[in-house]
């Protein structure tokens, strides 16, 4: 089956940094999700984005589906931002395949 | 974004009991419901998937009399975990596609977190 990978794991930064998340996939896939858990548990959709770029405030996201690889930027950090960040990928039967996370805490 | 509701957000039950927990598609209807559990600092680990007015499939290694799952209607799936035994603590997140063919992206309830004393 397909399989995911975060990197990196752990990210501690100061409030005001930029950061970079990446999330690699063995195989191709339909679609892609970017998620933040809360630290209530609360998953929230950050980008649906199978391929292209897009953007959303301080977040934005690429996926290079020909190069398997999507990327999460979080630009000017904030504490708020802290939690748990997942990558998932579905191939093509519905099924979400996720990634181990990525938790970032943001420092003040 | 579509919005899907879980309750109860919290339950604590006694050894041997059993809970049910409701996940609903609140502005759009799904034939289709992901039922997972998460352990603490893991990732996600789907349990099974909710089919409306069929069956569910479960994952390998998830024990489908113990985790009961009934997708009654387009908007409606439970998950009962019966006789409960501590080692079901945990935390279960339903989810729900919305969108049509390959275009689904998917919709996370806030999840519940379930105690078994």
């Amino acid at each position: 089956g397909i399989q995911v990978e975060q990197s990196p794991p752990d990210l501690i930064l100061q409030e005001g940094a930029n950061s970079t998340l990446r999330c690699n996939f063995s195989d191709s896939v339909n679609n892609l999700q970017w998620f933040h858990q809360n630290p209530w548990g609360q998953l929230i959709n950050l980008f649906y984005i199978p391929s292209g770029t897009k953007q959303n405030g301080r977040l934005s996201a690429t996926t290079v589906a020909t190069e398997r690889y999507s990327l999460l930027y979080i630009s000017s950090s904030q504490t708020t931002d802290s939690g748990v960040y997942f990558c998932a990928v579905d191939d093509s039967n519905y099924q979400l395949i996720w990634g181990a996370g990525t938790k970032l805490i943001i420092k003040p | 974004g579509a919005v899907v509701s879980q309750h109860p957000s919290w339950v604590i039950c006694k050894s041997g009991t059993s809970v049910k927990i409701e996940c609903r598609s609140l502005d759009f209807q799904a034939t289709t419901m992901f039922w997972y559990r998460q352990f603490p600092k893991k990732s996600l680990m789907l349990m099974a998937t909710s089919n409306e007015g069929s069956k569910a499939t479960y994952e390998q290694g998830v024990e489908k009399d113990k985790f009961l799952i009934n997708h009654a209607s387009l908007t409606l799936s439970t998950l009962t975990v019966t006789s409960a035994h501590p080692e079901d603590s945990s935390f279960y997140i339903c989810s729900a596609p919305a969108g049509t063919g390959v275009l689904n992206e998917q919709f996370f309830g806030p999840g519940t977190r379930l105690t078994v004393l």
